[in-house]
Formats: structure tokens, sequence, C-alpha cells
């Protein structure tokens, strides 16, 4: 059964540290891996993933994938208050090209 | 542009009663999609619609679950005699065609039974 695992469940961290969260997937016919952030509301998509070694930026944000290991990391540098979210893992699979496999999130919590 | 529109926002319902939650997609957006999220689970897809046709309900439950998307109005994910077990917040997202990825997502509703 295909699924996405993410490490670690939470993290609580002190504002200007760095951040790395990790998911790793076992998914049939891999196409790509997308990163969310979820606040109290909707998930905003922050990166989609497709080529592996390839690192994808935004601002403090930035990830990258390893096809051969089957697992993505999020770095966050200089964390702020404003970055405290449930980060989400998701990876889609050839096999469907609209359903997503979902990671349980990482609970990432900034004390000031 | 407003976005994906979910209401309520929050919705309670004795055990037995009905829930209805609604869903109006981004503009221009066809094709809606309807996710579950159990707290510390990740979402898990119930169902795929596009207006008027159901795409893919393999995630819905077979039993007291159904969803429709009319040619006006909004989407409509129905929740017939709910139980506690139904508690969960309950997304809704929305692309401009299938494939896309980078859905757009709703605030959602979340349903407490009680």
């Amino acid at each position: 059964e295909d699924k996405v695992v993410q490490s670690p469940l939470s993290l609580v961290v002190h504002e200007g540290d760095t951040v790395t969260l990790n998911c790793s997937y076992e998914v049939t016919n891999f196409r790509s891996l997308l990163w969310y952030k979820q606040e109290k509301k909707a998930p905003t998509f922050l990166f989609m993933l497709t080529s592996s070694g390839i690192e994808k930026k935004s601002g403090r944000l930035s990830s990258i994938l390893d096809k051969k290991e089957l697992f993505s990391i999020l770095n966050i540098t200089a964390t702020q208050t404003g970055d405290s979210a449930v980060y989400l893992c998701a990876v889609a699979s050839m096999d469907s090209n609209y359903q997503l496999i979902w990671g349980a999130g990482t609970k990432l919590i900034i004390k000031p | 542009n407003a976005g994906v529109m979910q209401n309520p926002r929050h919705l309670v319902r004795r055990r037995g009663q009905e829930a209805r939650l609604r869903c109006s997609p981004m503009k221009g957006h066809s094709h809606v999609y309807w996710y579950r999220q159990l707290p510390e689970e990740g979402l898990k897809f119930m169902v795929y619609l596009q207006k008027e046709n159901i795409i893919d309900e393999s995630g819905m439950p077979k039993e007291r679950f159904s969803a429709e998307f009319p040619k006006e109005g909004p989407s409509i994910l129905r929740i017939q005699q709910v139980v506690r077990g139904d508690s969960a917040a309950y997304f809704c997202a929305s692309s401009p065609q299938t494939g896309s990825y980078g859905y757009t997502f709703g605030s959602g509703t979340r349903l407490t039974v009680v």
C-alpha cells in the first residue's frame, strides 16, 4: 500500500533556529512530491518537486527531493513565529492524475 | 477572486442528524475534491467531482455519505445519520483541470458530532 511518512510529528524550536522536516514515501509509479503549509485554515501550496537533486527555494524555505532514497526535506532558516504551522507532504502517483497520498504532517511551533 | 469558499466553518450535529457541507470552487475551476482530516492524521481523499458528474468516489464510505456538484450552485457533501466517528475537518479543493496537483483548498468545515 502506498504511504507517506513525515517526521518528526512535532517540533518546538526558538525563533531564529533552522529546522529540517522530513518526508519519506513508498508510492508506486511516483510522479511528484508536494509540500503544503497548514495554519488554522486551508493548506496552502509551497512546492512541487519532480526531479532529484534540484532545490526549490522560496525566501527562507527550501526543499529538495531524493528519488533514489525516496525522501524529501523541507528546510526553514531563520525561523519566525509566523512559520508555526503544520507542514504537510503529499505524493502524486502516475496511477492517478488527481489523487494525492498525504502524510500526517509535522506540527512546527516556533517560540519567541 | 474569492478563492474556494466552504460553509459553514463549524457545524455541530447530534448523533443521527444530517450534516450538509458546501463548497464553492474558485471561479473558473470545474473540478472539486473533498478530503477528510482526522486529528493527527493526514488528509484522506473522499471524492472527485466535475459539474454534474462524480468521477471518483472510491474514498467515500458506501453508506450515509453522498456528494454532488450540480450544474448551478455549490458542491454538497452530505452525511446522513451522523455518528461520533464522523467528527473531523472536511476540506474541499478545486482545480481548473484534472492533473493540477497544486489544488486550491478551502478553509474547511469542522464537524463535531455530539
